[in-house]
């Protein structure tokens, strides 16, 4: 069984650009859920999806938004980026019977802003 | 205060001794994950509790819901446990909430 797919692995941006961040979560998954990793914040929760839904959203500004395809692939956008932005983004897939569900990660977005 | 905290930060270790990392929380919760972040970003999801005691190889996780603590053992261990520990809670409307995290190094 694949596990979570993201992409791009690394990617490079200047200060007003958007981006768009992709996460192919193991197949019959249908939660998606995106956290921001820094090494002054630590892991910090963004959003969950399930099922095309957000169900909820962490303490991120509106720049930072997501969604969800009906076969479970997930996408993230920041726009208007900021210095501030730099981090590892890291998506998640469950299956999603309860919380007791164990999450899966990928391997992460370095995303660097200049 | 942060509602997840986590000791020790670090922690240094000789191969073979027994470890524990503590995880104490403030908020309710519905279940508890222990996470292990090797260099270069992986996250591996060791355990999630919401009661008990939970057990896999040389891991034990344990919870304590009326004290709002969990702990993370490792016997034995090995120089490839070495990571970054990460408790996570998570609390209410499907919002997980993360430590900090307790650097492991374990020497050989």
């Amino acid at each position: 069984k694949a596990g979570v797919t993201q992409t791009p692995r690394y990617l490079i941006k200047t200060r007003g650009q958007q981006v768009t961040l992709s996460c192919s979560p193991i197949s019959g998954h249908r939660s998606v859920s995106w956290y921001q990793q820094t090494p002054g914040q630590g892991l910090q929760f963004l959003f969950e999806y399930f099922s095309e839904t957000q169900r909820n959203k962490g303490n991120f500004p509106g720049r930072f938004s997501g969604r969800q395809f009906s076969n479970s692939r997930s996408e993230m956008n920041v726009s208007t980026l900021e210095l501030g932005d730099s981090a590892l983004y890291l998506c998640a897939s469950s299956s999603w019977t309860g919380p007791n569900e164990k999450l899966f990660f990928g391997s992460g977005t370095q995303l660097s802003v200049l | 205060k942060n509602e997840v905290e986590q000791s020790p930060q670090n922690l240094t270790a000789q191969e073979g001794e027994f470890i524990t990392i503590n995880c104490s929380y403030s908020v309710g919760i519905s279940a508890l994950h222990w996470l292990q972040q090797h260099p270069g970003g992986g996250i591996v999801s060791l355990f999630m509790l919401s009661s008990g005691k939970k057990k896999h190889g040389r891991l034990i996780a344990t919870i304590n819901i009326q004290e709002k603590h969990s702990s993370l053992h490792i016997t034995a261990s090995h120089p490839r446990d070495s990571a970054v520990y990460i408790c996570a809670v998570f609390s209410g409307t499907y919002k997980y909430i993360f430590g900090t995290g307790t650097r492991l190094k374990v020497l050989a």
